[in-house]
């Protein structure tokens, strides 16, 4: 498969609450982005973390990467109703422009 | 243009019937991909351009696949003798094509073309 894996496959938590979203791939990897996607669309970009970095903030968002685990986390803080997605994380294969998406997070947060 | 446009939005056809679908990037933009997405399912990758040429076919699942770019602009995915399990949301995205300093390498998707496959 070319797909990255993401755990878990729901979260289902209280407005205000913290969600975290894990990602986990198998190649070598130029950067690591997250994405959101609402009603099953077009997905918007949120955050991007490079090979060379392990921990990205904006704004509520935090993104940690450690490339020895090939894996990835997105943390959400002070989720509001208005985060209720779907989030995908992306890795970049290391020389070139390929995108591998993940399975994804569907989250839903409860007002 | 000031977005991603895919068309048609929404495309109903018999199985075993050719369908093609259009993907205008944003003006510049040297990348173009398409994804295809089942419901409820992650991303699966299908084909990337880097101008007209297409480094990387490896995820088209089947010759009746193919897609095409001309003048580094428009793209289109077609699909021949269409089956039930082509039934997908199709999605495009750009990007510049070249990571710079103040480029973040993001995707700028479209909002999809839904193919329901009788």
């Amino acid at each position: 498969s070319q797909q990255g894996e993401e755990d878990p496959q729901a979260l289902s938590i209280q407005e205000g609450e913290n969600a975290t979203m894990n990602c986990s791939y198998k190649t070598s990897i130029n950067n690591l982005q997250w994405y959101r996607q609402n009603s099953g669309r077009g997905l918007v970009h949120l955050i991007l973390i490079r090979s060379n970095e392990r921990e990205k903030h904006s704004g509520r968002l935090r993104v940690t990467l450690d490339t020895s685990k090939k894996s990835s986390s997105l943390l959400i803080t002070a989720s509001r109703a208005a985060d209720t997605a779907s989030y995908f994380c992306a890795m970049v294969t290391s020389g070139t422009y390929k995108y591998i998406f993940g399975t994804g997070t569907r989250l839903k947060v409860l007002a | 243009g000031a977005g991603v446009s895919q068309s048609p939005s929404n495309k109903v056809t018999e199985k075993g019937k050719d369908v093609e679908l259009r993907c205008d990037p944003i003006s510049g933009h040297t990348a173009l991909y398409w994804y295809r997405q089942s419901l409820g399912q992650g991303l699966e990758f299908l084909i990337y351009f880097q101008g007209n040429s297409a480094p990387d076919k490896s995820g088209l699942p089947s010759d009746r696949f193919s897609a095409e770019r001309t003048g580094g602009s428009v793209s289109t995915l077609t699909i021949q003798r269409t089956q039930q399990e082509d039934s997908a949301v199709y999605l495009c995205a750009s990007s510049p094509g070249v990571w710079t300093r103040s480029n973040t390498g993001e995707l700028f998707f479209g909002e999809g073309s839904r193919l329901t496959v009788l």
